[in-house]
């Protein structure tokens, strides 16, 4: 079956260092959507990437889609203790979305 | 961003008895609803999607006898576990979009069912 994995899937970084998250879909994907959810809450949608080697930027938060739409990244800028949680990307495989296996980011102040 | 909403926030049952969990798009019309299961610190898997006046479509491995879905309008969905079991006790989230939302999801915030 299809599978999205990321890695890594624990992150510790001192507070203003950068983090990466990455995404690899074992299949190539309409589009892709990164989730941000907070111990004891629910995802939250943070952006949808659509076109082969799409890049978004918001504020601090940079997300990239590869040109062959198997995989996909997160990055951090200067991390601060909000950024905190796990962040999913899920993929779009037909009528569905794969959510990928998670990283959990803690951001030591 | 919409609101959806999810009914009980949590739920103690004994075992064999059935639960019913309530999903419902506060102020859009979802003319898709997903439900998830959670385990704790892992990843969200998709058990069924649901469309509004039509029959859900559920994942490999997920029993439809037992994890009944209805999605009667476009503004509530319910799945409703069946004889529960000890083994079904984990964190059940759904997600709702709609034509407004485009491919966005909305999630609830998530029930969570512990059988005895």
């Amino acid at each position: 079956g299809q599978q999205v994995m990321q890695i890594p899937q624990y992150q510790h970084v001192q507070e203003g260092e950068d983090f990466t998250t990455y995404c690899n879909s074992s299949t190539t994907l309409s589009n892709i959507q990164w989730y941000k959810q907070r111990p004891g809450g629910h995802p939250v949608f943070l952006i949808q990437l659509v076109k082969s080697g799409e890049v978004k930027k918001q504020k601090r938060l940079t997300f990239q889609f590869g040109e062959a739409k198997k995989n996909s990244s997160l990055h951090i800028t200067a991390t601060q203790t909000t950024d905190v949680g796990t962040y999913f990307c899920a993929g779009r495989w037909a009528y569905k979305y794969i959510f990928g296996t998670g990283t959990r980011l803690k951001v030591l102040a | 961003g919409a609101v959806v909403s999810q009914h009980p926030s949590w739920v103690i049952c004994k075992s064999g008895t059935s639960v019913k969990i309530e999903c419902r798009s506060l102020d859009f019309q979802a003319t898709t609803m997903f439900w998830y299961r959670q385990f704790p610190k892992q990843s969200l898997m998709l058990m069924a999607t649901s469309n509004e006046g039509s029959k859900a479509t559920y994942e490999q491995g997920v029993e439809k006898d037992k994890f009944l879905i209805n999605h009667a309008s476009l503004t509530l969905s319910t799945l409703t576990v069946t004889s529960a079991h000890p083994e079904d006790s984990s964190f059940y989230i759904c997600s709702a979009s709609g034509l407004a939302s485009g491919n966005e999801q909305f999630f609830g915030p998530g029930t969570r069912l512990t059988v005895l």
